[in-house]
């Protein structure tokens, strides 16, 4: 079965203070790993998507990374804006079809001004 | 551009009654995705739709259903609602089935059932 875990559950960090979060992923066969920030009441938000091992994007303070087990969110010098859950999720090949993405609990961030 | 429009924002319904929720994805997007979002079991796939036809189905009973019209907009409905069906009912879409590519959520449909 695939699974995908995330950590911490939640963190806090005062602004400024660079972090990192961690997405491991147990797949039978990746076809992408997939970055979304969730404020609350909201939907998902869009990140990033990495495919391959070795793979990294980077958008303002955000850096998303990818190895053959996990993956991680690197928050460089976070500002208060940056709070929200972080949610990891996968897509893996499968027989036939389209089986969604298998999502993460999410870590919640707080950037404490 | 616009994103991905989901009707209505919050409803409230009675246990037995029956649901639809709608959702227009962005445009010229041809997949359209439901998940279910719940604080216990995080989010989960209900189904995808391409071509107004369901590529596949997640772990949900039969009380779940869609549809998609051929100018790709989507519908899902629960019948004979349950309590623990409050959620909040997430829609995404992309250009080309999901899997591998990435997809776009709208805001969601709020559900509560009392």
């Amino acid at each position: 079965e695939d699974q995908v875990t995330q950590s911490p559950e939640a963190l806090r960090l005062q602004e400024g203070e660079s972090s990192s979060l961690n997405c491991s992923y147990t797949v039978s066969g990746l076809r992408g790993l997939f970055w979304y920030r969730q404020d609350p009441g909201k939907g998902p938000e869009f990140l990033f998507t990495l495919y391959s091992a070795g793979e990294e994007k980077e958008k303002e303070r955000l850096k998303a990374t990818l190895t053959k087990k996990e993956s991680f969110l690197h928050i460089t010098a976070p500002k208060p804006e940056d709070s929200a859950t972080y949610l990891c999720a996968v897509s893996v090949y499968s027989g036939g079809g389209a089986d969604g993405l298998t999502f993460g609990k999410g870590t919640h961030l707080i950037i404490q001004p | 551009k616009a994103g991905v429009t989901q009707t209505p924002r919050y409803l409230i319904k009675t246990r037995g009654q029956q649901v639809t929720l709608s959702c227009s994805p962005i445009s010229g997007h041809r997949s359209v995705s439901w998940y279910q979002q719940t604080p216990g079991q995080g989010l989960q796939f209900l189904f995808e739709y391409f071509s107004e036809t369901q590529r596949n189905k997640g772990n949900f009973p039969g009380r779940f259903s869609g549809r998609q019209f051929s100018n790709s907009r989507s519908e899902m409905n629960v019948s004979t609602l349950e309590l623990g069906d409050s959620a909040l009912y997430l829609c995404a879409s992309s250009l080309e089935v999901s899997s591998g590519n990435t997809i776009y959520f709208g805001e969601g449909s709020w559900l509560t059932v009392v």
